[in-house]
């Protein structure tokens, strides 16, 4: 049975791009590869989502290769404060329709 | 006004005791779920409710009872814990389960702790 992985975790420091990528190599045909930011003591938030290709908003990026089996969230000079856990959620064809997060990633960022 | 929200946000019991966490979300989402998270951060899905009707029921011990009085709110019921039990619970919704781009807004967590 495929998984969603992720690396467990990330380092960097302040003003680097870091790239998280996340594979899902059994992802529905129609279905949407979303990231989540979770910060301790706090629920996941929801911060980019695509389908294919590259997608910018205001706090990252996405890019998606043509065979959609991998994502990778592209956060560009982080600061102390994007140091949380960042998940990867997408949609398998072979588990029932259900949702399933990666292992999440957690990012440390140091001055 | 908090979108989810879920409480308590930390319980510690003992073994054996049955304990409740209640989820409320004000979005006017169709779909709600739990999700427990482990120590290493993963989150696996346990339930989820479509319109107050179960629609994914994982492996979850028979201990773990949902109960969704309307769509607005998903409750979860733990009776007989036991210490795998612990762990950070999180409640979600979202607007039309099965959509291609469902986002998922999640509660700020129950930390549980069974002693």
């Amino acid at each position: 049975l495929a998984k969603t992985t992720q690396p467990i975790s990330m380092d960097s420091y302040e003003g680097q791009e870091v790239n998280i990528t996340c594979s899902h190599n059994n992802i529905a045909t129609n279905d949407y590869i979303t990231w989540y930011q979770q910060f301790p003591s706090q629920g996941p938030r929801f911060i980019i989502q695509g389908y294919k290709t590259k997608v910018t908003n205001e706090v990252a990026s996405l890019f998606i290769p043509a065979d959609r089996k991998s994502s990778t969230l592209s956060l560009p000079r982080v600061s102390l404060s994007d140091t949380a856990v960042y998940h990867c959620l997408s949609r398998p064809y072979n588990q029932g329709g259900k949702l399933i997060f990666g292992q999440g990633t957690e990012l440390s960022v140091k001055p | 006004d908090t979108a989810v929200s879920q409480t308590p946000k930390y319980l510690v019991t003992q073994m054996g005791n049955d304990k409740s966490i209640k989820c409320e979300q004000n979005l006017g989402h169709d779909t709600m779920y739990w999700y427990k998270q482990d120590s290493k951060k993963f989150l696996k899905i346990m339930f989820s409710y479509n319109n107050k009707e179960l629609i994914i029921n994982e492996t979850v011990p028979n201990r773990f009872s949902p109960k969704s009085p309307d769509k607005a709110h998903l409750n979860l019921h733990i009776n007989s814990l036991e210490l795998g039990d612990s762990a950070v619970y999180f409640c979600a919704s979202s607007q039309g389960a099965s959509s291609a781009n469902e986002k998922l807004f999640f509660g700020s967590g129950t930390q549980l702790s069974v002693l």
